[in-house]
């Protein structure tokens, strides 16, 4: 695909309801990012892939996290028993290592009632 | 925790005219990048400067960096509506892949 796509790009849930958010990386980027972006506020980092090297998890905020991605595809990101305080968008990025460069997606907005 | 901070939060220029902002940091780093952020979706990569470089430019941006301060500026020239947006700092602090980023400054551009 010619970018970094996104879906759902709107998620509106009830409190205690899990989550599912995917992203499709542009195709060869072995790196993916998943961040979050509260209102007004700059991207905080949640976890990073990097080929089939084990992740970088330290930015995920509880264990109600949970990303997952099989080698250089798809990702997803999992939140469950969601909290009104997740409500933010999630940006996922792209790139290569020794890429310094990432390339963002539309991003998901999560709305939790 | 954020590397980046960004100054001012929000800037109003008129159109035409010149925006300025700062981004300062507190550890070493590799390099900064600026990103502009339309309408709170996703980040558009504008400029990196390594930490042996200065200045660059790219079209209307100009870019400084002085590494003594632990400092950074993006300038963009000549201003358009379309430079409405929110423009944020990141560093790579050498771990060769996780960027921290900055709040923010939003520039609107009234025309």
């Amino acid at each position: 695909g010619a970018g970094v796509s996104q879906s759902p790009s709107n998620k509106v849930t009830e409190k205690g309801k899990d989550v599912e958010l995917r992203c499709d990386p542009i195709s060869g980027h072995t790196a993916l990012y998943w961040y979050r972006q509260r209102l007004g506020q700059g991207l905080e980092f949640l976890i990073y892939f990097q080929g089939n090297s084990a992740p970088d998890k330290s930015g995920l905020p509880s264990d109600r996290f949970s990303a997952e991605r099989t080698g250089e595809s798809v990702s997803t990101l999992t939140i469950q028993r969601t909290q009104q305080e997740d409500s933010a968008v999630y940006l996922c990025a792209t790139g290569n290592r020794g890429m310094d460069t990432q390339y963002f997606g539309p991003g998901t907005r999560l709305t939790v009632l | 925790s954020q590397q980046g901070e960004e100054d001012p939060q929000a800037l109003s220029i008129q159109e035409g005219e010149n925006a300025t902002m700062n981004c300062s940091y507190k550890t070493s780093i590799n390099n900064l990048q600026w990103y502009r952020q339309n309408s709170g979706r996703g980040l558009v990569h504008l400029i990196l400067i390594r930490s042996n470089e200065r200045e660059k430019h790219s079209g209307r941006l100009r870019v400084t960096l002085d590494t003594s301060k632990k400092s950074s500026s993006l300038l963009i020239t000549a201003s358009r509506a379309a430079d409405t947006a929110s423009y944020f700092c990141a560093t790579d602090a050498g771990n060769d892949y996780k960027l921290s980023f900055g709040a923010g400054t939003t520039v609107t551009v009234r025309a």
